[in-house]
């Protein structure tokens, strides 16, 4: 799997959108961006995924740059519940189990 | 959907005895399930693969007498820590691919081991 590099921390303040980044520099051509979100003493929860296209769902939108060597995870209007560590993985989708978990990144959602 | 449910939540238990933590996927069939086990401020370390009606595949460094794994059903999988020690305290959680075919986790809540 290919190696991310995410911020260690980051705040945010209620109501406002969080941009997490993430890069992969040595992103694959059959790899897909994988978030993951850990609120604290619970199990992981999934949020999203992607291959190169842009992508939104319920929870939160990815963007992917053209090279695909970074992304972007948007919580649009993030709430004190979204405060939690966010994990971003890059595998290829029919290798779940192997889902390398790196140090993430702590987002701190103020009031 | 794609529902994982773990139990205990939370359990204590004494040095030298055996611990069992299960993990079902509530709303569809896993074949394959995830264990892991994760430290106070680290990240989470995949111990082992489960795979239903086949033996488990151990991560390297993971005792597999220590830690049973059976899968017998395709909606349970269940972890024994053995002879349980100290060091074995840890946040235990489970997961499963879901039923969509696009390589998403869905994890249980975990299970608080502590062994005193």
């Amino acid at each position: 799997d290919a190696k991310t590099t995410q911020p260690t921390s980051m705040d945010c303040a209620e109501g406002r959108a969080a941009n997490l980044p993430c890069n992969h520099s040595t992103i694959s051509g059959n790899e897909y961006v994988y978030w993951y979100r850990q609120i604290h003493s619970q199990g992981p929860q999934y949020i999203i995924h992607g291959l190169k296209n842009n992508e939104t769902n319920e929870m939160a939108s990815l963007i992917i740059t053209e090279d695909r060597k970074s992304s972007t995870l948007i919580l649009p209007h993030a709430t004190l519940r979204d405060t939690a560590v966010y994990y971003c993985i890059v595998r290829v989708n029919t290798n779940a189990g192997k889902s390398t978990f790196g140090d993430g990144t702590t987002l701190t959602v103020k009031p | 959907g794609a529902v994982v449910s773990q139990h205990p939540s939370r359990v204590i238990c004494k040095s030298g005895t055996s611990v069992k933590i299960e993990c079902r996927s509530l709303d569809f069939q896993a074949t394959t399930m995830f264990w892991y086990r994760q430290f106070p401020k680290q990240s989470l370390m995949l111990m082992a693969t489960s795979n239903e009606g086949s033996k488990a595949t151990y991560e390297q460094g993971v005792e597999k007498d220590k830690f049973l794994i059976n899968h017998a059903s395709l909606t349970l999988s269940t972890l024994t820590v053995t002879s349980a020690h100290p060091e074995d305290s840890s946040f235990y959680i489970c997961s499963a691919s879901g039923d969509r075919g696009i390589g998403d986790l869905h994890f249980g809540n975990g299970t608080r081991l502590t062994v005193t």
